[in-house]
This record gives C-alpha cells, sequence and structure tokens, in this order.
C-alpha cells in the first residue's frame, strides 16, 4: 500500500517562479526524504528529514515537516529548466521499510 | 561518487522465459534493493538483501526471486516471465546495517518488456 502521496500529480511554472509539492502519509515515520527522477534515469536522492525536525534546507530546497498532519512540503526557489523531473517523497517507518509515493511530474518552462 | 550500474537498460523477453536482472554497486555498502516502477503506482519494493546471502521479502515477492553471492552483486529473477512484470526494474544500495537515515543509490533502471 502507497504511504507517501505527492500532490500535486503534475505541475508546471516558468523559470524562475517556485515550486511547491507536498506528501501525505498515513503512519509513524523515522523520517522522510525526497528524491528526483529526471526521465529514463534512477532516482537522485535529495533531502532527509528526521521526524524531530520541522524544517531543512538544502541550497534552493526547503523541506518542511508537519508530524501532527503527517505531511511534508518540498519547496524549489527560483526554478531552473534543469529541475524538470519527477520528485518521490519517501518514508522511512523503520529498519529498511521504504515506501515511496507515486511522484510529481514538475515541469519548468524556459 | 557511487555508482550502482545495472545490466541492461532495455530489455525484451518472451512468456515464460526465465529472466535476470544484474546490479552491481561500487560503494561497498551492505544493502541491495530491488524495485519495480509502473506509472501512477511509485515504486514497489520486490526484494532486499542486507548481507552477502541474505534476502527479506518486499511488498511484492511473488514470480521473482533474488541471489546476491557477493556483496557488491545483487541479482533479481524471474522465474517464469509473465506479461503483468514488464515494467521499469530499479535496483538500489545504501550504506550501513540497520541504518535507515542513509539515502538509496539508485542505478538508471532496467526498462523490461515481457511479449
Amino acid at each position: 500500500s502507497q504511504q507517501g502521496e505527492e500532490d500535486p500529480q503534475a505541475l508546471s511554472i516558468q523559470e524562475g517562479e517556485n515550486a511547491t509539492m507536498n506528501c501525505s502519509y498515513k503512519t509513524s515515520i523515522n523520517n522522510l526524504q525526497w528524491y528526483r527522477q529526471n526521465s529514463g534515469r534512477g532516482l537522485v536522492h535529495l533531502i532527509l528529514i528526521r521526524s524531530n525536525e520541522r524544517e531543512k534546507h538544502s541550497g534552493r530546497l526547503r523541506v518542511t515537516l508537519d508530524t501532527s498532519k503527517k505531511s511534508s512540503s518540498l519547496l524549489i526557489t527560483a526554478s531552473r529548466a534543469a529541475d524538470t523531473a519527477s520528485y518521490f517523497c519517501a518514508t522511512v517507518t523503520g529498519g529498511f521499510k521504504t515506501i515511496f509515493g507515486a511522484g510529481t511530474r514538475l515541469f519548468v518552462k524556459a | 561518487d557511487v555508482k550502482v550500474t545495472q545490466s541492461s537498460r532495455y530489455l525484451v523477453k518472451r512468456t515464460g522465459e526465465k529472466v535476470f536482472l544484474e546490479c552491481v554497486q561500487d560503494m561497498d555498502h551492505e544493502n541491495m534493493f530491488w524495485y519495480r516502477q509502473d506509472p501512477g503506482l511509485g515504486l514497489r519494493l520486490i526484494y532486499f538483501s542486507y548481507d552477502v546471502k541474505m534476502k527479506e521479502k518486499g511488498d511484492i515477492p511473488e514470480g521473482y526471486s533474488v541471489s546476491r553471492e557477493k556483496k557488491e552483486r545483487f541479482s533479481l529473477i524471474l522465474e517464469s516471465a509473465s506479461t503483468n512484470q514488464t515494467s521499469m526494474y530499479l535496483c538500489a544500495s545504501s550504506f550501513g546495517f540497520d541504518r535507515d537515515d542513509q539515502p538509496q543509490h539508485f542505478g538508471d533502471g532496467t526498462r523490461l518488456s515481457i511479449l
């Protein structure tokens, strides 16, 4: 069963705009991770946020986590055409149990 | 940089064939994973391994088996391929026994078609 569900399923923005993607999940987690997948390639890890953290930054990425609402958001600031990809949240509930959502497809128009 | 290499990018096989998908990682990672990725379903875990000769079933192990004879290599086997196993298969590895805070490093996938 899917744990993380991303919203929206697809997002189209202009270069320079910010992109926000959301992830909701159902059960308690140890940490939540975000990955990017370029077309025809494997997933690349972007950032991890632990269950006791509320916000984390990495370059143009900002991730928030609200465990009371069982949700997370990924913000990409000043988007570039190269950010065009699918973005997945992955929830880790313990041990090796990592559950990936269906992803958000982001298209950044130059 | 970690490199996870999958032996084939594209593979076409026939129903009933035994199919082997190979994955090699070069970073001495303890953990290796096999996922399949289907549109709208995200990634689903088939099997994972946390040590040589050790394996654990994931969410959808039916119709698959795995082999890990060496630490760097993890093979996925489709015992008798069926058309509903047409999918993108992704291999991943991660560091550390019993560590759930390590990123998974993925190969570029094998797009398998069963005719």
